[in-house]
């Protein structure tokens, strides 16, 4: 499976927003609505952050929201915060059971 | 405490084989679709392999096919990945994760909880 395809960085001030885009093909994104987004601080575990393309965990704050178009997924940063600097990466069911990550995407708050 | 906690990883040679341990506590390993995932210097997060709950059907990446092997222990209530044939490009930290549900027809790769990792280094 290739790797979905992540813009390898985004930037915004605080409060401002910012969106992720993660686009893949028929067979992964396109194809199923189990697309999941996790925030990587670098030397610790990544964090759930949306799964079935929308769906928040609890605790995840509002501020973070997902949807899908065709084969593109994206993740919106509302009200972007400091502690939001991180790596995020998207993943999607990609069939035969497996799934697949994008290449992430570098959050810097100005 | 619920929680993953990987050890095992280490320095070993092209052509090598390393077992990579995954402990649980808080849950059971062998009622949920468990993971490996690995990230090499540098890159990003990359799928490698599954294990489904209950009759434990698995599945690889078709970069590890072959060489790498998933598996547990119920009675440790530990995930284990066996190493063999390792390459340069197999470098990287292994993070061991659960699904959010493994109700589902499926794994649908919903990592809610993940370990800490341990880095395994593949070098001459």
């Amino acid at each position: 499976q290739s790797a979905l395809t992540q813009p390898r960085s985004v930037s915004g001030s605080p409060g401002q927003s910012v969106t992720i885009s993660c686009t893949g093909t028929t067979s992964d994104v396109g194809g199923y609505d189990y697309v999941s987004w996790y925030q990587h601080h670098p030397g610790k575990a990544p964090k759930l952050m949306i799964y079935g393309v929308n769906k928040r965990p609890s605790g995840v704050p509002d501020r973070f929201s997902g949807s899908k178009s065709g084969n593109t997924a994206s993740l919106t940063i509302s009200g972007l915060q400091a502690e939001d600097e991180a790596d995020y990466y998207c993943c999607s069911y990609a069939g035969g059971y497996k799934g697949v990550f994008g290449g992430g995407t570098k959050v810097t708050v100005l | 405490e619920v929680q993953l906690l990987e050890s095992g990883g280490d320095l070993v040679q092209p052509g090598g084989s390393l077992r990579l341990s995954c402990a649980a506590s808080g849950f059971s390993v062998s009622s949920n679709y468990m993971y490996w995932v690995r990230q090499a210097p540098g890159k990003g997060l990359e799928w490698v392999s599954v294990m489904y709950s209950g009759g434990g059907s698995t599945y690889y990446s078709d970069s590890v096919k072959g060489r790498f092997t998933i598996s547990r222990d119920n009675s440790k209530n530990t995930l284990y990945l066996q190493m063999n044939s390792l390459r340069v490009d197999d470098t990287a930290v292994y993070y061991c994760a659960r699904d959010l549900d493994s109700s589902t027809w499926v794994p649908l790769s919903y990592f809610d909880l993940w370990g800490r990792g341990t880095l395994v280094t593949v070098s001459s």
